[in-house]
Protein backbone atom coordinates (compact mmCIF):
# COMPACT_ATOMS: atom_id res chain seq x y z
CA UNK A 1 0.00 0.00 0.00
CA UNK A 2 1.10 3.27 -1.11
CA UNK A 3 1.51 5.98 1.76
CA UNK A 4 0.08 8.59 0.13
CA UNK A 5 -2.55 7.87 -2.40
CA UNK A 6 -4.13 10.89 -5.25
CA UNK A 7 -6.58 10.11 -8.55
CA UNK A 8 -4.02 11.03 -10.95
CA UNK A 9 -6.82 12.60 -13.01
CA UNK A 10 -6.90 14.65 -15.39
CA UNK A 11 -9.63 16.34 -13.61
CA UNK A 12 -11.56 19.10 -15.54
CA UNK A 13 -13.83 21.76 -14.36
CA UNK A 14 -15.07 24.97 -15.95
CA UNK A 15 -13.63 28.29 -15.17
CA UNK A 16 -15.51 29.44 -11.85
CA UNK A 17 -16.29 26.33 -10.60
CA UNK A 18 -15.17 24.19 -7.37
CA UNK A 19 -12.02 21.75 -7.78
CA UNK A 20 -12.13 19.29 -5.41
CA UNK A 21 -8.33 16.93 -5.03
CA UNK A 22 -8.62 14.21 -2.74
CA UNK A 23 -5.70 12.60 -1.15
CA UNK A 24 -5.75 9.55 1.30
CA UNK A 25 -2.42 8.44 3.31
CA UNK A 26 -1.90 4.80 5.09
CA UNK A 27 0.00 5.46 8.29
CA UNK A 28 -2.74 7.13 10.95
CA UNK A 29 0.02 8.78 13.03
CA UNK A 30 0.74 10.69 10.06
CA UNK A 31 1.12 14.60 11.22
CA UNK A 32 1.27 17.28 8.77
CA UNK A 33 -0.05 17.42 5.09
CA UNK A 34 0.99 19.44 2.06
CA UNK A 35 -0.16 20.61 -1.00
CA UNK A 36 2.46 21.45 -3.66
CA UNK A 37 1.42 22.66 -7.47
CA UNK A 38 3.59 21.71 -9.59
CA UNK A 39 3.09 23.72 -13.49
CA UNK A 40 3.97 22.06 -16.45
CA UNK A 41 8.09 21.61 -16.09
CA UNK A 42 8.72 23.71 -13.28
CA UNK A 43 9.25 22.84 -9.90
CA UNK A 44 6.74 22.14 -7.13
CA UNK A 45 5.61 25.32 -5.01
CA UNK A 46 3.78 25.20 -1.77
CA UNK A 47 -0.17 26.27 -1.71
CA UNK A 48 -0.99 25.27 1.80
CA UNK A 49 0.29 22.95 4.85
CA UNK A 50 -2.66 21.71 7.32
CA UNK A 51 -2.06 19.68 10.78
CA UNK A 52 -5.13 19.82 12.83
CA UNK A 53 -8.65 18.45 11.66
CA UNK A 54 -11.00 20.88 10.32
CA UNK A 55 -10.98 23.24 7.50
CA UNK A 56 -8.31 25.63 7.07
CA UNK A 57 -8.49 28.87 3.73
CA UNK A 58 -6.28 30.52 2.01
CA UNK A 59 -7.91 33.03 -0.21
CA UNK A 60 -9.50 30.56 -3.12
CA UNK A 61 -7.95 27.57 -1.62
CA UNK A 62 -9.62 25.42 1.14
CA UNK A 63 -7.62 22.18 3.05
CA UNK A 64 -9.60 20.06 4.65
CA UNK A 65 -8.50 17.20 7.49
CA UNK A 66 -10.31 13.99 8.31
CA UNK A 67 -7.50 12.15 10.31
CA UNK A 68 -9.81 9.80 11.31
CA UNK A 69 -10.63 8.90 8.03
CA UNK A 70 -6.79 9.24 7.00
CA UNK A 71 -8.02 11.59 4.16
CA UNK A 72 -6.74 15.69 2.91
CA UNK A 73 -8.47 17.52 0.22
CA UNK A 74 -7.99 20.59 -1.17
CA UNK A 75 -10.81 23.14 -2.49
CA UNK A 76 -10.17 25.23 -4.89
CA UNK A 77 -13.30 27.66 -5.36
CA UNK A 78 -13.83 30.40 -8.43
CA UNK A 79 -11.36 27.80 -10.26
CA UNK A 80 -8.98 30.21 -12.78
CA UNK A 81 -7.51 28.83 -16.29
CA UNK A 82 -3.98 29.58 -14.29
CA UNK A 83 -5.12 26.90 -11.88
CA UNK A 84 -4.25 24.31 -14.38
CA UNK A 85 -1.32 22.37 -12.96
CA UNK A 86 -0.83 18.74 -10.96
CA UNK A 87 -1.55 19.33 -7.79
CA UNK A 88 0.95 17.17 -5.56
CA UNK A 89 0.11 15.83 -1.99
CA UNK A 90 2.61 15.28 0.66
CA UNK A 91 2.37 13.67 4.28
CA UNK A 92 5.15 13.73 6.95
CA UNK A 93 4.37 10.84 9.41
CA UNK A 94 5.05 11.09 13.28
CA UNK A 95 8.65 10.42 13.96
CA UNK A 96 9.80 10.55 10.37
CA UNK A 97 12.36 12.69 8.90
CA UNK A 98 10.86 12.96 4.97
CA UNK A 99 8.18 13.64 3.36
CA UNK A 100 6.21 11.27 1.34
CA UNK A 101 4.10 12.47 -2.02
CA UNK A 102 1.49 11.07 -4.00
CA UNK A 103 1.72 10.85 -7.51
CA UNK A 104 -0.13 14.26 -8.40
CA UNK A 105 -3.43 14.84 -9.79
CA UNK A 106 -3.63 16.73 -13.24
CA UNK A 107 -6.03 19.73 -12.86
CA UNK A 108 -7.37 21.26 -15.89
CA UNK A 109 -9.61 24.60 -16.16
CA UNK A 110 -11.73 24.80 -19.25
CA UNK A 111 -12.84 28.73 -19.88
CA UNK B 1 16.80 36.58 -3.52
CA UNK B 2 15.95 33.60 -1.71
CA UNK B 3 16.83 30.85 -4.15
CA UNK B 4 17.80 26.65 -4.39
CA UNK B 5 19.84 26.67 -6.97
CA UNK B 6 20.66 23.40 -8.94
CA UNK B 7 23.69 22.79 -12.35
CA UNK B 8 23.36 21.65 -14.61
CA UNK B 9 19.55 22.38 -15.76
CA UNK B 10 19.84 19.68 -18.17
CA UNK B 11 22.24 16.63 -18.51
CA UNK B 12 23.11 14.01 -21.33
CA UNK B 13 25.87 11.35 -19.81
CA UNK B 14 26.52 8.07 -21.11
CA UNK B 15 26.38 4.87 -18.58
CA UNK B 16 29.50 4.43 -16.41
CA UNK B 17 30.64 8.13 -16.50
CA UNK B 18 30.52 9.46 -13.33
CA UNK B 19 28.91 13.03 -12.85
CA UNK B 20 27.77 15.30 -10.14
CA UNK B 21 24.76 17.69 -9.73
CA UNK B 22 25.12 20.01 -7.69
CA UNK B 23 22.69 22.17 -5.11
CA UNK B 24 22.62 25.42 -3.32
CA UNK B 25 20.18 27.51 -1.02
CA UNK B 26 21.15 30.59 0.33
CA UNK B 27 18.38 30.66 2.92
CA UNK B 28 20.56 28.84 6.16
CA UNK B 29 18.25 26.19 5.77
CA UNK B 30 18.93 23.38 8.11
CA UNK B 31 17.36 20.52 6.16
CA UNK B 32 18.27 18.91 2.21
CA UNK B 33 16.24 16.89 0.42
CA UNK B 34 17.21 15.25 -3.14
CA UNK B 35 14.01 13.83 -4.83
CA UNK B 36 13.58 12.15 -8.44
CA UNK B 37 10.24 12.48 -10.73
CA UNK B 38 9.16 9.75 -12.66
CA UNK B 39 5.62 9.50 -14.94
CA UNK B 40 3.01 7.56 -12.93
CA UNK B 41 5.65 7.09 -9.94
CA UNK B 42 5.39 11.30 -8.77
CA UNK B 43 8.44 12.50 -6.02
CA UNK B 44 10.68 10.18 -4.90
CA UNK B 45 13.31 10.97 -2.21
CA UNK B 46 16.89 9.83 -2.27
CA UNK B 47 18.61 11.17 0.57
CA UNK B 48 18.30 14.07 3.00
CA UNK B 49 20.54 15.90 5.09
CA UNK B 50 19.15 17.35 8.48
CA UNK B 51 22.46 19.53 9.11
CA UNK B 52 25.99 19.15 7.81
CA UNK B 53 27.63 15.68 8.20
CA UNK B 54 24.08 14.67 8.92
CA UNK B 55 22.62 12.61 5.63
CA UNK B 56 19.97 9.51 5.96
CA UNK B 57 18.66 7.29 3.11
CA UNK B 58 15.49 8.00 1.64
CA UNK B 59 13.22 5.78 -0.19
CA UNK B 60 15.39 4.84 -3.71
CA UNK B 61 19.28 5.73 -2.50
CA UNK B 62 20.26 2.63 -4.49
CA UNK B 63 23.24 4.37 -6.98
CA UNK B 64 23.63 8.01 -5.39
CA UNK B 65 25.60 9.37 -2.65
CA UNK B 66 25.78 12.91 -1.26
CA UNK B 67 27.44 14.98 1.38
CA UNK B 68 26.87 17.80 3.44
CA UNK B 69 30.41 19.69 4.22
CA UNK B 70 28.51 22.81 4.52
CA UNK B 71 24.82 24.03 5.36
CA UNK B 72 24.31 25.58 1.59
CA UNK B 73 25.47 23.09 -0.47
CA UNK B 74 23.94 19.15 -0.92
CA UNK B 75 25.23 18.02 -4.21
CA UNK B 76 23.93 14.37 -5.60
CA UNK B 77 26.85 12.13 -7.03
CA UNK B 78 26.25 9.23 -9.63
CA UNK B 79 29.54 7.35 -9.38
CA UNK B 80 28.28 4.44 -12.39
CA UNK B 81 25.31 6.32 -14.17
CA UNK B 82 22.81 3.72 -15.61
CA UNK B 83 20.28 3.97 -17.67
CA UNK B 84 17.44 3.95 -15.22
CA UNK B 85 18.84 6.79 -13.50
CA UNK B 86 17.53 8.90 -16.18
CA UNK B 87 14.95 11.53 -14.65
CA UNK B 88 14.18 14.74 -13.19
CA UNK B 89 15.69 15.74 -10.56
CA UNK B 90 14.95 18.23 -7.85
CA UNK B 91 16.69 19.53 -4.68
CA UNK B 92 15.11 21.34 -2.23
CA UNK B 93 15.36 22.56 1.08
CA UNK B 94 13.48 23.60 4.21
CA UNK B 95 14.16 25.89 7.71
CA UNK B 96 13.65 22.37 9.19
CA UNK B 97 12.99 18.62 9.46
CA UNK B 98 9.74 17.63 8.46
CA UNK B 99 7.21 17.59 11.97
CA UNK B 100 8.83 20.73 13.32
CA UNK B 101 6.57 23.08 11.40
CA UNK B 102 9.06 24.51 9.87
CA UNK B 103 9.04 21.82 7.26
CA UNK B 104 7.60 24.08 4.12
CA UNK B 105 10.35 22.91 1.29
CA UNK B 106 11.49 25.11 -1.78
CA UNK B 107 12.57 23.10 -4.81
CA UNK B 108 15.05 24.06 -7.12
CA UNK B 109 14.45 24.25 -10.57
CA UNK B 110 14.82 20.94 -11.46
CA UNK B 111 17.79 18.84 -13.64
CA UNK B 112 16.80 16.84 -16.59
CA UNK B 113 19.41 13.96 -16.53
CA UNK B 114 19.23 11.52 -19.43
CA UNK B 115 22.06 8.36 -19.22
CA UNK B 116 22.42 6.75 -22.65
Amino acid sequence: QKEVEQNSGPLSVPEGAIASLNCTYSDRVSQSFFWYRQYSGKSPELIMSIYSNGDKEDGRFTAQLNKASQYVSLLIRDSQPSDSATYLCAVNRFGANNLFFGTGTRLTVIP
Amino acid sequence: EAQVTQNPRYLITVTGKKLTVTCSQNMNHEYMSWYRQDPGLGLRQIYYSMNVEVTDKGDVPEGYKVSRKEKRNFPLILESPSPNQTSLYFCASSLGTPGTGQETQYFGPGTRLLVL
